[in-house]
């Protein structure tokens, strides 16, 4: 089993282009999630999913938009590219709910640079 | 804003010395979980506390959860290289169905 896959795994924009980032996971889990992750700024969470055509807003979600259109694809898209939107993000799923197994299992990342 | 948080950030010790690292909730939680991050890599599930005052161990590592589940620790006895890396807990607050992460604990380690 590959897990969580993140594509692409480097990216350099320039301010005001966009891009979409793909996470897939062949573990059949129902929650997706994606965080950023900053120095000194832990793990931030932009937006998840608990099922297959439904997205949440998490802590950071401007600038970022989700779709969940297949349960093992969650997709995050950059509309208009700012330079604050540095940062390296992650892909993360889990099996059912948080209060059973619960674990997260992250993909590699993906190193985004705005310039 | 921030409703996890943890100290402290950053930890250096000399191999062969103890580490703890605290995590602290501004409200109560339903669980919490401790991931690893190697340097550049992913954070990797170690463990997840659901009781109140729970310990548990994994060879050199114990995780508490406070009586009170507002807080927790992370303690590494005798540390070895190989535990270098960033330190993450996170906290399901009661009804809410996202975790929270602290801002980590950065460990290097002296060998």
């Amino acid at each position: 089993n590959a897990g969580v896959t993140q594509t692409p795994k480097f990216r350099v924009l320039k301010t005001g282009q966009s891009m979409t980032l793909l996470c897939a996971q062949d573990m059949n889990h129902e929650y997706m999630y994606w965080y950023r992750q900053d120095p000194g700024m832990g793990l931030r969470l932009i937006h998840y999913s608990v099922g297959e055509g439904t997205t949440a807003k998490g802590e950071v979600p401007d600038g970022y938009n989700v779709s969940r259109l297949k349960k093992q694809n969650f997709l995050l898209g950059l509309e208009s590219a700012a330079p604050s939107q540095t940062s390296v993000y992650f892909c993360a799923s889990s099996y059912y709910r948080y209060t059973n197994t619960g674990e997260l299992f992250f993909g590699e990342g993906s190193r985004l640079t705005v310039l | 804003g921030q409703q996890v948080m943890q100290i402290p950030q950053y930890q250096h010790v000399q191999e062969g010395e103890d580490f703890t690292t605290y995590c602290n909730s501004s409200t109560t939680l339903s669980n919490i979980q401790w991931y690893k991050q190697r340097p550049g890599g992913h954070p990797v599930f170690l463990i997840q506390l659901v009781k109140s005052g729970e310990v548990k161990k994994q060879k050199r590592l114990t995780f508490q959860f406070g009586e009170a589940k507002m807080n927790s620790s992370l303690h590494i006895t005798a540390t070895q290289t190989t535990d270098v890396g960033t330190y993450f807990c996170a906290g399901r607050i009661q009804g809410a169905q996202k975790l929270v992460f602290g801002q980590g604990t950065r460990l290097t380690i002296n060998p």
